[in-house]
């Protein structure tokens, strides 16, 4: 069985900060990571995904995947208060498998 | 133009009770999912299904059942409902039936089931 962890947080970072969440994966063989976004109250929503062959950079979002130590993360660069929300990591199984989740509080 | 969505958005009953979610997507995506999440933000995945296969994960309680009328529609029933059964269900949907899926998930907006 796949298995994602996370640190749970909360992460706390001032207003302009780099925010980074990382994410341990179990299997060796995933090809592919996705990292969803999670307002309090609302569906998750996905904002990064990357394959196994490369970081990737998305305006102030960045994925990067190291797969010697079977970890993912996201940097978010100038943290804003409207980042503060739940971030989940993602990998796929039978159905996307998700860890439970770093609760990022950013402050003003 | 809603691409997935959930009713009813608040649930609220008593054990014991039968009741049913029904989400619904106009993406044409292949495969629809249920996933629950416990009061811990978890988020588990409860069954994928597409017109020729069911997937349940094993440590879902077979009062749970999806059903499909067709490719855009996946109901959850659930019998006897239970304390434990408390949580956000949402329905989720995506464009691969394959089980290595390269694309995210579009997940509705949770329907929060309150169980008395």
């Amino acid at each position: 069985q796949k298995e994602v962890e996370q640190n749970s947080g909360p992460l706390s970072v001032p207003e302009g900060a780099i925010a980074s969440l990382n994410c341990t994966y179990s299997d060796r063989g995933s090809q592919s990571f996705f990292w969803y976004r999670q307002y309090s109250g609302k569906s998750p929503e996905l904002i990064m995904f990357i394959y196994s062959n490369g970081d990737k950079e998305d305006g102030r979002f960045t994925a990067q995947l190291n797969k010697a130590s079977q970890y993912v993360s996201l940097l978010i660069r100038d943290s804003q208060p409207s980042d503060s929300a739940t971030y989940l990591c993602a990998v796929p199984g039978t159905a996307l498998i998700f860890g439970k989740g770093t609760t990022l509080s950013v402050s003003s | 133009d809603t691409a997935v969505s959930q009713t009813p958005k608040y649930l609220v009953t008593q054990m014991g009770n039968d009741k049913s979610i029904k989400c619904e997507q106009n993406l044409g995506h292949d495969t629809m999912y249920w996933y629950k999440q416990d009061s811990k933000k978890f988020l588990k995945i409860m069954f994928s299904y597409n017109n020729k296969e069911l997937i349940i994960n094993e440590t879902v309680p077979n009062r749970f059942s999806p059903k499909s009328p067709d490719k855009a529609h996946l109901n959850l029933h659930i019998n006897s409902l239970e304390l434990g059964d408390s949580a956000v269900y949402f329905c989720a949907s995506s464009p691969l039936s394959k089980r290595q899926s390269h694309y995210g998930y579009t997940f509705g907006s949770g329907t929060r089931l309150t169980v008395v």
